[in-house]
């Protein structure tokens, strides 16, 4: 069975320091990965998505990046954190090319002080 | 206009209640209809999914989908203190990459 890794699980960084988040999937192949971002009380939103390795595609301009270095690994990376950087952050993967949906992580907590 | 329009409450009903949750969208174009519920501090997990129009039942459960009036429902019979918790309606097509969710509503039901 198809199992997604997510953490840490909490983290509190202070401004200014880099960020990296780390995502694995186990049990498929080739997944289209997605980093989600939400806020206190808000929606989802969509930061990043890849439908293959070292493919990236940004849906909002910001102080992250991501990178696929692997087929099942998702990294979500800072290199000077900001306070509005501070939620709850979430990867997912999705069968690449079948509309089942998505499986999402367990999320990082994050804030930044 | 947003493509998917969804009430955030918050939502507030005694248990044992019917509870009906809603979405309109836009784009006539959506083929794949979910509904994901998350928990408090938790990742949103996948409760329903239908496709194109009609209902769809999972024991308390059930998912509506009318695609004339681009409107989707989730109906809870006997809603439990457990139900309590948000739920995401997302909608997409075929060959699409991504999903669109909309921004939840979160739903409390009381002892």
């Amino acid at each position: 069975s198809q199992t997604i890794h997510q953490w840490p699980a909490t983290l509190v960084q202070p401004v200014g320091s880099p960020l990296s988040l780390e995502c694995t999937v186990e049990g498929t192949s080739n997944p289209n990965l997605y980093w989600y971002r939400q806020a206190a009380g808000r929606g989802l939103q969509l930061l990043f998505y890849s439908v293959g390795i070292g493919q990236i595609s940004s849906e909002v301009p910001q102080n992250l990046s991501a990178s696929r270095p692997q087929d099942r690994q998702f990294i979500l990376s800072s290199k000077k954190l900001l306070l509005s950087d501070s939620g709850f952050y979430l990867c997912a993967w999705q069968i690449s090319g079948i509309n089942y949906g998505y499986t999402f992580g367990s999320g990082t907590r994050l804030t930044v002080v | 206009q947003k493509e998917v329009e969804q009430d955030p409450g918050p939502l507030s009903v005694p248990e044992g209640a019917i509870v009906s949750l809603n979405c309109t969208y836009s784009n006539s174009a959506f083929q794949y209809f979910m509904w994901y519920r998350q928990y408090s501090r938790k990742g949103p997990e996948l409760l329903m999914y239908t496709y194109s129009s009609g209902n769809k039942e999972d024991g308390r459960f059930t998912a509506q989908v009318d695609k004339s009036s681009k409107y989707i429902s989730l109906f809870i019979r006997d809603s439990q203190p457990s139900d309590s918790a948000t739920y995401l309606c997302a909608l997409t097509f075929q060959g699409a990459q991504k999903l669109v969710f909309g921004q939840g509503t979160r739903l409390t039901i009381n002892p």
